[in-house]
């Protein structure tokens, strides 16, 4: 079965300063899609980023970017910039490729961000 | 497009009543996920329905069912509650097991 493990269950940062969150998991499979959610007070999950194992390439989207090291299971998450609107529990999850494992995401514990301003 | 809609938001019921909660997902999305939200266990997955069929169940007790109708929506069922059943209810939505997108969840509380 497949684990996600967050070590860090809170972080905090400066307003403007970088973050990083940890995240191992552990699969046997080779294909499979890593992801960060969000989760606000408001409880409403966003997707933050994703990155497919398939693809050597960190992915990016403004702000938030990964550390993606497979042979490691390792994917980390980066905030550049921090702003106050990026305090949430973060969450990273797993799901395994494939037509029959469905859109099944496995979660870490979650880890909760504070910004500081 | 309209997101994923859950309802009701917030529900309170006693020991031992039976409780239904519906999720809309986005239109076009043929997949629905269910997960259940606690302090004390985290997120952890229900069961997933795909063309008003199961194809994906977690391990929880026969008393946590659901159903996918034709046009896409779903609803989940807990029959003989338990305190242990409060949670926060996350439903989301997928189309061809892509990104899931999340409603906003229906907060259970079992008194």
């Amino acid at each position: 079965a497949q684990t996600v493990t967050q070590s860090q269950p809170e972080m905090s940062v400066q307003e403007a300063e970088t973050v990083t969150l940890s995240c191992t998991y552990d699969t046997s499979e080779s294909d499979y899609y890593l992801f960060w959610y969000k989760q606000p007070p408001s409880r409403q999950m966003i997707l933050v980023i994703r990155q497919e194992a398939y693809k050597q390439q960190n992915a990016t989207e403004n702000r938030f970017s990964v550390n993606f090291q497979k042979a490691a299971k390792s994917f980390s998450l980066k905030i550049s910039d921090s702003q106050l609107g990026d305090a949430a529990m973060y969450f990273c999850a797993y799901r395994r490729e494939g037509e029959t494992s469905g859109s099944r995401l496995t979660f870490g514990e979650g880890t909760q961000l504070t910004v500081n301003p | 497009k309209a997101g994923v809609t859950q309802t009701p938001r917030y529900l309170i019921k006693t020991r031992g009543q039976q409780v239904t909660l519906s999720c809309s997902p986005i239109s076009g999305h043929r997949s629905v996920s269910w997960y259940q939200q606690t302090p004390g266990q985290g997120l952890q997955f229900l069961f997933e329905y795909f063309s008003e069929t199961q194809r994906n169940k977690g391990n929880f007790p026969g008393r946590f069912s659901g159903r996918q109708f034709s046009n896409s929506r779903s609803e989940m069922n807990v029959s003989t509650l338990e305190l242990g059943d409060s949670a926060l209810y996350l439903c989301a939505s997928s189309w061809n097991n892509n990104i899931q997108y999340f409603g906003a969840g229906t907060r259970l509380s079992v008194l």
